[in-house]
């Protein structure tokens, strides 16, 4: 099994583009969800999704938008790139929504908007 | 999100050392799990912790779910350098539409031979 994927691992925008961030997990997980990682905060929860059809918004959605088509896949989309939002972001899964089912995360994709 | 204060923000230690880090909140969660990202890498699980109270071994690593459910601690003992890394603290708290997990802002820890 590959886990969680995330695609592309690095890019580059120019303010005001729009780009789509890819995550796929192959484990047959119910939930999905994005963070974004900025030095010295932590994680922060961007949305989630607990199945297909079904997303959420977390603690700083503004500026991202999801969907959630399949199990398999949740792409994070910026309509409108800002230099707020240049981070790292993680996509993450589990089993269910349950305490029991601890995230998987994937290996980040690094965004630098200028 | 509920507050995660985690602490300390940075250690350097030497190879042998033991290493205690912990996380608070003003919150109760369900459940506290720890974490560590290597860099470049995505944070991997190291201890979850599911009832208050909970003491739980993983190898080196020590881990307990306060009393209050407000608080846990990460105990490492006998350091090595491939120990190096950012350690997060995270609760996680349900809702009706799914759970949520908050981290703490993280300790990364530097281990000389």
């Amino acid at each position: 099994n590959a886990g969680v994927t995330q695609t592309p691992k690095f890019q580059v925008l120019k303010t005001g583009q729009s780009m789509t961030l890819q995550c796929a997990q192959d484990m047959n997980h119910e939930y999905m969800s994005w963070y974004r990682q900025d030095p010295g905060m932590g994680l922060r929860l961007i949305h989630y999704s607990v199945g297909a059809g079904i997303t959420d918004q977390g603690e700083v959605p503004n500026g991202y938008n999801v969907s959630r088509s399949t199990t398999e896949d949740f792409p994070l989309r910026l309509l409108s790139a800002a230099p707020s939002q240049t981070s790292v972001y993680f996509c993450a899964s589990s089993y269910d929504g349950s305490g029991a089912n601890v995230l998987t995360f994937g290996a980040g994709s690094r965004l630098t908007v200028l | 999100g509920q507050q995660l204060n985690q602490s300390p923000q940075s250690m350097f230690i030497q190879e042998g050392e033991d290493v205690s880090m912990n996380c608070t909140s003003s919150s109760i969660f369900n459940t506290w799990l720890w974490y560590k990202q290597d860099p470049g890498e995505g944070p991997v699980l190291l201890i979850a912790l599911y009832k208050a109270g909970e003491l739980t071994s993983n190898g080196r690593l020590t881990a307990q779910f306060g009393i209050t459910r407000k608080d846990s601690f990460l105990n490492i003992s006998a350091s090595i350098p491939s120990d190096v890394g950012i350690y997060f603290c995270a609760g996680q708290l349900y809702y009706l539409s799914g759970y949520a997990l908050n981290f703490g802002k993280g300790t990364s820890l530097l281990v000389t031979p």
